[in-house]
């Protein structure tokens, strides 16, 4: 069964910083791999998606994430955050089933705090 | 731009009541599916639903859950029997088709059972 793990459950940094959120996976076949943002009281939003091809994907709002098969990760990172990228971060892998329609299984989360 | 809607926002319901959280998908969108994040744990998938039957469902979407497509664009969630553990935020999500699509998802109906 596929599985996603995202290591740091709160990470805080700096405005104008640099970030990067770790995220690794377990799947048996070419993942469908998934960045989410979840500001507080909003629902989720997709902020980049990673099927095949270019393993550098970009994003909304400057994201931009990489795939490494080799390590099974799909890190998420940002050359300069801004205070309004404080929210819940959740990585997730898509899933086919038998029926054709795709399954998401998501990370526990990273809580990114930013501070002036 | 297009959106998935739910109501309510928020919903406060006895244990052993019956509730049912309605969701408006994207209108082009075919495929329909329940998350659910209890609080401090991950968004958990519940079910999905294509072309009026449910196509894929978790081991958490147990008997006491049921959705349904009543009127072409709705998408309801419903529980039977409320327990004290349903309590949570409940996510609806459409996509477009079933694979290499984004799924949208709504703002969520935080569910409190007492």
């Amino acid at each position: 069964a596929q599985s996603v793990t995202q290591p740091d459950i709160h990470i805080t940094v700096s405005e104008g910083a640099s970030l990067e959120l770790r995220c690794n996976y377990s799947y048996g076949a070419t993942p469908y791999l998934f960045w989410y943002v979840q500001s507080p009281g909003q629902g989720l939003q997709l902020l980049l998606k990673y099927f095949s091809g270019d393993t550098l994907v970009q994003g909304i709002k400057g994201f931009e994430a990489e795939f490494k098969r080799s390590q099974s990760s799909f890190n998420l990172r940002k050359p300069s955050v801004h205070w309004s990228d404080a929210a819940e971060y959740f990585c997730a892998v898509g899933s086919i089933s038998n029926f054709g329609n795709e399954k998401l299984t998501f990370g526990t989360g990273t809580r990114l705090t930013i501070i002036p | 731009e297009p959106e998935v809607t739910q109501t309510p926002s928020h919903q406060v319901t006895q244990m052993g009541q019956e509730v049912i959280l309605r969701c408006v998908p994207i209108s082009n969108h075919l495929y329909f599916y329940w998350y659910r994040q209890i609080l401090g744990q991950k968004v958990e998938f519940l079910v999905s639903f294509y072309n009026n039957e449910i196509s894929e469902k978790s081991e958490i979407f147990d008997d006491q859950f049921s959705v349904e497509r009543p009127d072409g664009s709705n998408f309801t969630l419903k529980i039977r029997s409320t327990k004290l553990e349903d309590s949570a935020m409940y996510f609806c999500a459409s996509s477009l088709d079933g694979r290499n699509t984004e799924a949208f998802f709504g703002q969520g109906t935080r569910l409190t059972v007492v």
